[in-house]
């Protein structure tokens, strides 16, 4: 069962706008950890922030933050004045134990980017 | 300085052919992965080793064998490739489990025929 979700396939901003990538999750945890990641053309991951779910303060990384809403199970990513240096795709990432015992990352499916000059 | 690198970046092979993929990282982690990412962009895990130890091992054929040498190598065998095998296979470390940041290889594209 698909545990990360998000919703939107594609998205596309103005350069030095703001857009918001959205991801929802499902868990019966209380303490666990969330991660976006950011492939560009490269095709390398890069982290671009991760949030704990203990912590109420929304993650903060320069023109990136997240809105972390734990009772709605929302995780969504809020890139501030865009560069076209951030085009890329952005994954949504979650931990989920296994049946064995064992956590696995789980991917979203991922939003496509684009930033218009 | 590379982190997490992977050889080849693209390997194109016939299908039933046997291939490796290789990992290392040099950040000193004890965790490291394999993922599988599909045409259309889509992550998935196949396995994890931690300290050269098998924690996750996914529904994967049996084809794929992963073998950990020490801690800062995971390589991956694949035997009689199949076309549904195509796809960017990507290693990637932590410092221990998931709740660290996974620093990931630049990818191996690899296109069976």
């Amino acid at each position: 069962a698909q545990t990360v979700t998000q919703s939107q396939p594609e998205m596309s901003v103005q350069e030095a706008e703001t857009v918001t990538l959205s991801c929802t999750y499902d868990t019966s945890e209380s303490d666990y950890y969330l991660f976006w990641y950011k492939q560009p053309p490269s095709r390398q991951m890069i982290l671009v922030i991760r949030q704990e779910a203990y912590k109420q303060q929304n993650a903060t990384e320069n023109r990136f933050s997240v809105n972390f809403q734990k009772a709605a199970k929302s995780f969504s990513l809020k890139i501030s004045d865009s560069q076209l240096g951030d085009a890329a795709m952005y994954f949504c990432a979650y931990p989920r134990i296994t049946q064995g015992g064992s956590e696995k990352l789980v991917f979203g499916k991922g939003t496509k980017l684009t930033v218009n000059p | 300085d590379t982190a997490v690198s992977q050889t080849p970046k693209y390997l194109v092979t016939q299908m039933g052919n046997d291939k490796s993929i290789k990992c290392e990282q040099n950040l000193g982690h004890d965790t490291m992965y394999w993922y599988k990412q599909d045409s259309k962009k889509f992550l998935k895990i196949m396995f994890s080793y931690n300290n050269k130890e098998l924690i996750i091992n996914e529904t994967v054929p049996n084809r794929f064998s992963p073998k950990s040498p020490d801690k800062a190598h995971l390589n991956l065998h694949i035997n009689s490739l199949e076309l549904g095998d195509s796809a960017v296979y990507f290693c990637a470390s932590s410092p221990s489990g998931l709740t660290d940041t996974q620093y990931f290889g630049p990818g191996t594209r690899l296109t069976v025929l």
